[in-house]
């Protein structure tokens, strides 16, 4: 069965600072791997996502995640936070070849300091 | 450029009223998402729904909830009677299941519903 744990519900930072959020996941099955973002009144809008090759993926406004297997984690990372980058973010799984099935993490939101 | 959009964005009602909400999905997709989100629960999604037929309704209170796509370009959500409890957020969700997005859910807006 699949699940993912985000470890920290709330993360703060100082503007310019190093940005990790952590995500780890359990699957029985090759997974793909996701991380959104939601801004406030919004929905949830896709950052980066990992399927297969390279495990380094870069996504949108900076941020990039490295999957590691043999740890089973998914950490989303920016070297330089952005008062405009604070938000919740989800980390997220699906089986290849689930179907679509996927599960999101309980959220971390992110505060941004001047 | 294509969005996922849900009506209405807003919804007070009382107690024991029918609620619906309606999503239109992003042409093309063929498979459409509704998940609920609140405080205390998170995000718990609700049902889903591939090439119009229901895939997984499991987490939707059968009793007072439904969901249904009458054609590929409308899913609705319906909750009678609507109770204080139903008070939430309600996204839609849509992708295109088996090409190089696959897996990939694009969002609504939500509708912010609450029950007095």
């Amino acid at each position: 069965a699949q699940s993912v744990t985000q470890l920290g519900s709330h993360v703060s930072v100082s503007e310019g600072a190093l940005v990790l959020l952590r995500c780890n996941y359990s699957s029985s099955v090759p997974p793909y791997l996701f991380w959104y973002v939601q801004y406030p009144n919004q929905g949830l809008q896709l950052l980066l996502k990992y399927t297969t090759g390279a495990t380094l993926v870069k996504g949108i406004n900076g941020f990039e995640a490295e999957f590691k297997k043999s740890e089973t984690s998914f950490h989303l990372t920016k070297p330089s936070a952005h008062m405009s980058d604070a938000a919740e973010y989800f980390c997220a799984v699906s089986d290849q070849g689930g179907g679509f099935k996927t599960i999101f993490g309980a959220g971390t939101r992110l505060f941004v300091k001047a | 450029d294509a969005r996922v959009t849900q009506t209405p964005r807003h919804k007070v009602t009382e107690m024991g009223q029918e609620v619906t909400m309606r999503c239109q999905p992003i042409l093309g997709h063929n498979t459409v998402f509704w998940y609920r989100q609140t405080m205390m629960q998170g995000l718990e999604l609700l049902a889903y729904f591939r090439n119009r037929a229901p895939l997984d309704d499991s987490g939707m209170p059968k009793d007072r909830f439904s969901a249904e796509m009458p054609d590929a370009t409308l899913a609705t959500l319906k909750i009678q009677p609507s109770e204080p409890r139903d008070s939430a957020v309600y996204f839609c969700a849509s992708g295109l299941a088996g090409g190089p997005d696959t897996d990939t859910q694009y969002f609504g807006p939500g509708t912010r519903l609450t029950v007095l």
